[in-house]
């Protein structure tokens, strides 16, 4: 019973076009995040919404953007992908009460590849 | 967040337990210790955490020192299926985000 879904597992792209990847839960969690993870690297956080209010990473460039229509969706989009855009986009989920809203939830990732 | 220090890898045998070392020296006394794990092509997964007394669930046991500087997870009969990168995160338990370390990447052999 898949939790935090990524669509699609594998995405590819062209230098330049935007292109977007999709995240969804069905925990009903407050939280949602965003990592990029380059290869042999750990995960990197992007940024991540706290309900709606969207929270940015000091260190995320202007070319990634998101979005959270409802609870249960959040956006990754890439405006102008570089080669160094290429990589594996993890999507995660947590809850906000107690200590359990630290335990994240993550999808099994989308693996994006730049040509 | 406290800095962690993991080994790079490991090896362990199938079927013995895996001893996995977590160095947190500079840990506060507000910040509790979480372990995840990375199967290849997978997204991470929590193992268990703890803030200074010993855990244990269904997965593994987390073994943290009195002085709270360091911390071993322990998986107690390794199969194949543990072969994945074991991340060591300390962490206020009222932040919301996680900082990844480098991990330790098990090797279970048969």
């Amino acid at each position: 019973d898949a939790m935090v879904i990524q669509n699609p597992r594998y995405q590819v792209t062209q230098f330049g076009k935007p292109v977007t990847l999709s995240c969804s839960q069905t925990l009903n969690h407050n939280v949602m995040y965003w990592y990029q993870q380059k290869s042999s690297q750990a995960p990197k956080l992007l940024f991540h919404y706290y309900d709606k209010d969207f929270n940015n990473e000091a260190d995320t460039p202007d070319n990634f953007q998101s979005r959270r229509p409802n609870t249960s969706f959040c956006f990754l989009d890439i405006r102008s992908p570089g080669l160094g855009d290429a990589a594996m986009y993890l999507c995660a989920t947590s809850g906000a009460g107690g200590l359990t809203k630290n335990i994240q939830y993550f999808g099994a990732g989308t693996r994006l590849s730049v040509l | 967040d406290a800095k962690t220090t993991q080994p790079p890898s490991m090896d362990c045998a199938e079927g013995r337990a895996a001893n996995l070392p977590c160095n947190h020296s500079t840990i506060s006394g507000n910040e509790y210790v979480y372990w995840y794990r990375q199967i290849h092509s997978q997204g991470p997964q929590y193992i268990i955490h703890g803030l200074k007394n010993n855990e244990t669930n269904e997965m593994a046991s987390l073994i943290i020192t009195e002085d709270r500087k360091s911390s071993t997870l322990i998986l107690p009969h390794a199969t194949l299926r543990d072969t994945a990168v074991y991340y060591c995160i300390v962490r206020v338990a009222q932040r919301t985000v996680l900082t990844f370390g480098g991990g330790t990447r098990l090797m279970v052999k048969p």
